[in-house]
């Protein structure tokens, strides 16, 4: 079965220092990988897709198979950045199904 | 475009009632819509797949009669929750895919507090 696992619950960071939040999947099959993000009292929203290998607000990810990840990285970490982010899978032929993480708290201090 | 609303945001409700929670696409049309259950600090849990003019999809575990879904057009799914009791307590979220929108971009609802006392 399909699993998505995040490790951190809490991710506490420095403004300005370099961020990796990480995801590992469990999938037998060619997963697409996704991070959504929530930002305080408000809805979850795609972020990145793995496919488009876009950088959006300053963060990337990349596939790697081989480690079965989908770290989501930033350079340098802004106080907006500050938010719930979660790790999806959306499995081959499943509609757009996904399978969610259990969700990063990323903090980002002054 | 491609917000999703949810209605109502909060409610209480008495053991043993029912309560209807509404999702819709306000701007664009929704052939598939999802509904989540979120624990506290835990992820989000598929509880079904609903479909325009068919029968909802429900993952395993979930209980088709006790969570009651009805998607009857293409901008609006409906869950109700029966009989509810306290352990149905929890945030319910809606999703929807827009027709067009990239795969595996789904809009998300606000979500809905069930209180069940």
């Amino acid at each position: 079965a399909q699993r998505v696992t995040q490790p951190e619950k809490l991710l506490s960071v420095f403004k300005g220092a370099p961020v990796e939040l990480k995801c590992n999947y469990s999938y037998s099959g060619s997963p697409e990988l996704f991070w959504y993000v929530q930002y305080s009292r408000q809805r979850l929203q795609l972020l990145l897709r793995h496919i488009s290998r876009e950088s959006i607000k300053g963060f990337t990810a990349d596939l790697n198979k081989g480690e079965t990840s989908f770290h989501l990285k930033k350079p340098f970490a802004q106080e907006e950045d500050s938010a719930m982010y979660y790790c999806a899978l959306k499995l081959t032929g499943g509609g757009n199904k996904l399978t969610f993480g259990t969700g990063t708290q990323l903090k980002v201090e002054l | 475009g491609a917000v999703v609303s949810q209605h109502p945001s909060r409610v209480i409700c008495k053991s043993g009632t029912s309560v209807k929670i509404e999702c819709r696409s306000l701007d664009f049309q929704a052939t598939t819509m999802f509904w989540y259950r979120q624990f506290p600090k835990q992820s989000l849990m598929l509880m079904a797949t609903s479909n325009e003019g068919s029968k909802a999809t429900y993952e395993q575990g979930v209980e088709k009669d006790k969570f009651l879904i009805n998607h009857a057009s293409l901008t609006l799914s409906t869950l109700t929750v029966t009989s509810a009791h306290p352990e149905d307590s929890s945030f319910y979220i809606c999703s929807a895919t827009r027709q067009g929108a990239g795969t595996g971009e789904l809009f998300f609802g606000e979500g809905s507090r069930l209180t069940v006392l």
